[in-house]
């Protein structure tokens, strides 16, 4: 069975500072999902890694893939409030491309505080 | 719409009661899916549709939860004699394409709230 783990669970860091959100899972998987969830709102798709090294940037937000240690990292840099969210990472439980079966970790919850 | 709607938005409803979830997925998107989150956890699988047909139920937990999508766009996830397990919130997602190829990004809805008092 596949696992996903995330860590921390809760986040609650300040404006202007630099932090990392971590996704482990436990069989190989060459697809991960980064998604952004606002509290009663959709999943918002953030970042596809598709490959080992892989390395994604969407403004304060950096994701990195690492296959051989089946972990990617959600790197956040000089935080702002708008950030504040909950993140989840999710990975491709069939392999060979089946993008739909995702196993989701339990999500990050994120306060920016001023 | 311009992206997925789920209708209700929330549900309350008396233990053993039959429940319907409608999905609207995004106009001229082929597959749809079908998750659900529990609260303080991450979506799970339910169900996938291809067109109409469902390529893959195997997330679906037990006989009390049935899905289809008969005209290969709306789709409807139907819950029998609920239990109160089974609140939580019902998410749907499509993608332009199969599951798999380059236009298969899943854009997500709302998501229907049911609690099952």
């Amino acid at each position: 069975e596949l696992k996903v783990e995330q860590n921390p669970l809760f986040l609650s860091m300040q404006e202007g500072k630099n932090y990392t959100i971590y996704c482990n899972y436990s069989t190989t998987s060459d697809r991960l999902y980064w998604y952004r969830q606002d509290p009663g709102k959709s999943l918002e798709s953030l970042f596809v890694l598709l490959s080992n090294g892989a390395v994604k940037q969407e403004g304060r937000l950096m994701a990195s893939l690492d296959t051989k240690a089946r972990l990617s990292t959600l790197h956040i840099t000089a935080a702002v409030h708008d950030l504040s969210a909950t993140y989840f990472c999710a990975v491709d439980m069939i392999g060979g491309g089946s993008n739909y079966k995702l196993t989701f970790g339990k999500g990050t919850l994120l306060t920016v505080n001023p | 719409g311009a992206g997925v709607s789920q209708t209700p938005s929330n549900k309350v409803t008396e233990k053993g009661k039959y429940v319907e979830l409608r999905c609207d997925p995004i106009s001229g998107h082929t597959a749809l899916y079908w998750y659900r989150q529990s609260l303080g956890q991450g979506p799970e699988f339910l169900i996938y549709f291809q067109g109409t047909g469902a390529a893959d139920d195997s997330g679906l937990p037990n006989d009390r939860f049935f899905a289809v999508r008969p005209e290969g766009s709306v789709s409807t996830l139907k819950i029998q004699r609920t239990e109160r397990g089974d609140s939580a919130v019902y998410l749907c997602a499509s993608s332009l394409g199969a599951a798999g190829t380059s236009t298969g990004e899943l854009f997500f809805g709302e998501g229907s709230r049911l609690t099952v008092l």
